[in-house]
C-alpha cells in the first residue's frame, strides 16, 4: 500500500538557519506530494504541493521538489525564523483513492532565536 | 468562507460517558473526514465520507465509535461509552473532490476522558 516516510524528529535550529526535512513516498502510478503544517494548537494546513515529477512547490519561502527517481519530496527553507517552529506533515494522494491522503508521521520542528 | 468549523473546542468528560463532536465543513465541499491525533500514534483517518456516503470506516476504532452526515453541511462523531484512551485531539476536514485533494482542516476538539 502507498506510505510515507518523513526523517525522525525533533529538529531543533538556530533562527536563520538552514531547514531540510526529508520524506520519501511508495506509491503506485503517479501521486500527487504536500506539505502540510501545524502550529501549536491548530489543524493542519497546506503549505504547499506538487502533482507531477520534477514539478517544485513553493510559499513563505519553503520549497520542495517532486522526484520520481528517487521517490522524494525533501521541504527546504534557506533561513528559518522563530515562527516557523511548528510540526511538518508530508502526504500523497492517488486520484484513484479519492481525496484521500496517505500522512507521514510529523516532523516537530523547533527554532530557536 | 469561515473554514471547517468544529465543536466544542475542548470536551472533559468521564469515563462511560457518550461525547458527541461535530463538524460543519466548507460550503460545497462534498467530501469530509474525520481524523485522530494522539502523542503516540499520531495522526489516523477514522473514517472518509464523500457526499455524505461513508466510503471509508475502517478506522474506527471499535463500535463504541460511529459517524454520521445527515447533509452535505453537518457530520458528527460520537463514542459511546467513552473510555480514557480515546482522549486525543480530534480533527475534521474538508476539500471538493476531484479538484486539488487539499484537504482542509479545522481547529480540532480536544477530548479529555478521565
Amino acid at each position: 500500500g502507498d506510505s510515507v516516510t518523513q526523517m525522525e524528529g525533533p529538529v531543533t535550529l538556530s533562527e536563520e538557519a538552514f531547514l531540510t526535512i526529508n520524506c520519501t513516498y511508495t506509491a503506485t502510478g503517479y501521486p500527487s506530494l504536500f506539505w502540510y503544517v501545524q502550529y501549536p494548537g491548530e489543524g493542519l494546513q497546506l503549505l504547499l504541493k506538487a502533482t507531477k515529477a520534477d514539478d517544485k512547490g513553493s510559499n513563505k519561502g519553503f520549497e520542495a521538489t517532486y522526484r520520481k527517481e528517487t521517490t522524494s519530496f525533501h521541504l527546504e527553507k534557506g533561513s528559518v525564523q522563530v515562527s516557523d517552529s511548528a510540526v511538518y506533515f508530508c502526504a500523497l494522494n492517488r486520484e484513484t483513492s479519492g481525496s484521500r491522503l496517505t500522512f507521514g508521521e510529523g516532523t516537530q520542528l523547533t527554532v530557536n532565536p | 468562507d469561515a473554514g471547517v468549523i468544529q465543536s466544542p473546542r475542548h470536551e472533559v468528560t468521564e469515563m462511560g460517558q457518550e461525547v458527541t463532536l461535530r463538524c460543519k465543513p466548507i460550503s460545497g465541499h462534498n467530501s469530509l473526514f474525520w481524523y485522530r491525533q494522539t502523542m503516540m500514534r499520531g495522526l489516523e483517518l477514522l473514517i472518509y465520507f464523500n457526499n455524505n456516503v461513508p466510503i471509508d470506516d475502517s478506522g474506527m476504532p471499535e463500535d463504541r465509535f460511529s459517524a454520521k452526515m445527515p447533509n452535505a453541511s453537518f457530520s458528527t462523531l460520537k463514542i459511546q461509552p467513552s473510555e480514557p484512551r480515546d482522549s486525543a485531539v480530534y480533527f475534521c476536514a474538508s476539500t471538493l473532490d476531484g479538484i486539488s485533494y487539499e484537504q482542509y482542516f479545522g481547529p480540532g476538539t480536544r477530548l479529555t476522558v478521565t
